[in-house]
């Protein structure tokens, strides 16, 4: 079946960028997702991308998308304490309702 | 605001005790999902709903249940809680299918 990995760990120090990486086995992706799940809480969607798309930008997050390499990654500009949570990514393929989702990175944002 | 909203927001449950988590949504969404998230690890779709129509996962086991009386509810029955089904329920919601999905705030369940 089809596969997404995440790394499972980022700590960065506040103000700098953070760069969550994701990388997708499918081929027929439409939509590929960043949700943010803060402890205790729901997920968040933040942002996607469609499939035809090579990058999309909102305010402090960046999106890449390489088709070719099947490698997704969410930047997030000046990283805050606020932004510490666990990041999923995960795909919509084309014919199907269900996600498939990253295993999440957890990401430590040092004051 | 329109939303997904799940009540209540922490269950504490006895081993064997019938619980019931319900979610409502103000979104007018076709599709409603549910899923068990455990500790460290991704959400997993347990079924959903697109309108009336139940579709279960393959290895979703017998113990949960769920129902949909209108548009804006869904429940998740878990019939004999044991310890293993402690864990994070996530509902969400969708336009119809191959659309994003909205999800609520979560029921954690705990197990006695």
């Amino acid at each position: 079946g089809e596969d997404v990995e995440q790394s499972l760990f980022l700590s960065v120090r506040e103000g700098d960028s953070s760069v969550i990486n994701c990388t997708y086995t499918d081929s027929s992706s439409t939509y590929l997702y960043w949700y943010k799940q803060e402890p205790g809480a729901g997920l968040q969607l933040l942002t996607y991308i469609f499939s035809n798309m090579d990058m999309k930008q909102d305010q402090r997050l960046t999106v890449l998308l390489n088709k070719k390499d099947k490698h997704l990654s969410l930047r997030i500009a000046d990283t805050q304490t606020g932004d510490s949570a666990i990041y999923f990514c995960a795909d919509l393929t084309s014919g199907t309702y269900k996600y498939i989702f990253g295993t999440g990175t957890r990401l430590k944002v040092l004051a | 605001d329109a939303m997904v909203i799940q009540n209540p927001r922490y269950q504490v449950t006895q081993f064997g005790k019938p619980v019931t988590l319900s979610c409502s949504q103000t979104l007018n969404h076709n599709v409603m999902y549910w899923y068990q998230q455990k500790s460290s690890q991704a959400p997993k779709l347990l079924f959903h709903y697109y309108d009336k129509d139940f579709n279960n996962e393959a290895d979703t086991p017998d113990n949960f249940q769920s129902r949909r009386p209108n548009t804006s509810f869904c429940f998740l029955d878990i019939r004999s809680p044991g310890l293993g089904d402690a864990a994070m329920y996530l509902c969400a919601t969708s336009v119809r299918h191959q659309e994003t999905q909205y999800f609520g705030p979560g029921t954690r369940l705990l197990v006695l």
